[in-house]
């Protein structure tokens, strides 16, 4: 079966910008979660989703950044008034197939790579 | 607060020589762990996890780690190292169906 889908793989925008990072789960999985990791560092949690709702959200840095996830499955994450110190690779993830029992692994996209200049 | 320790940024060990990744963890409860490996451009794949059971956990590629919960560690081993195996390691600790705290990461080079 696919894995977790992110589009685009890159992404070039000038300061002040709106963007917009779309994430395509697993099917099934009922849990959606979006990381940030800068150079050099590790990945970053950002937001939670379960089905449609953001379960945990303390990870967004400001009220620039926000996501959805309408009808439980795709979500995007969307950026408003974008900053040099938002490039970085944003990277989604998946988890909770019911059916196969495993809900607690997360599996990640490629990440899609946001440049700001 | 949760919180990963990887304390090597980079390793470079011999191909076909053995190789252990350190990860520390603090988290108040019994931890669910994992670890996790990056190519460069790649997204990241996950290679083994701890929830409970057996502490010495097999994943994919040839990787174990081992749990030891009086160390708060969960280190990562290979009996010998393929070129291949050259990466970022990330280990990460996590609650159940919740957010996922990664280290800063280990780079391993591979030396041929």
């Amino acid at each position: 079966g696919a894995g977790v889908s992110q589009t685009p793989s890159n992404k070039v925008t000038e300061k002040g910008k709106y963007v917009e990072l779309r994430c395509d789960p697993i099917s099934g999985h009922t849990a959606l979660y979006w990381y940030r990791q800068s150079l050099g560092q590790g990945p970053e949690f950002l937001i939670y989703f379960q089905g449609t709702g953001a379960a945990d959200d303390s990870g967004l840095p400001n009220d620039r950044f926000f996501a959805v996830r309408p009808e439980g499955s795709v979500s995007t994450l969307k950026i408003q008034r974008t900053e040099r110190g938002d490039s970085a690779v944003y990277l989604c993830a998946s988890s909770g197939d019911r059916l196969a029992g495993s809900t607690d692994t997360q599996y990640f996209g490629p990440g899609t790579r946001l440049t700001v200049l | 607060a949760q919180s990963v320790t990887q304390p090597d940024i980079h390793i470079t060990v011999s191909e076909g020589a053995s190789l252990e990744l350190r990860c520390n963890y603090s988290y108040g409860a019994t931890p669910y762990l994992f670890w996790y490996v990056q190519s460069p451009g790649q997204g990241l794949q996950l290679l083994l996890k701890y929830f409970s059971g057996d502490t010495l956990v097999q994943g994919i590629k040839g990787f174990e780690a081992e749990f030891k919960r009086s160390q708060s560690s969960f280190n990562l081993r290979k009996p010998s190292v393929h070129w291949s195996d050259a990466a970022e390691y990330f280990c990460a600790v996590g609650a159940y169906g919740n957010k996922l705290v990664f280290g800063a990461g280990t780079i391993l080079r591979v030396k041929s």
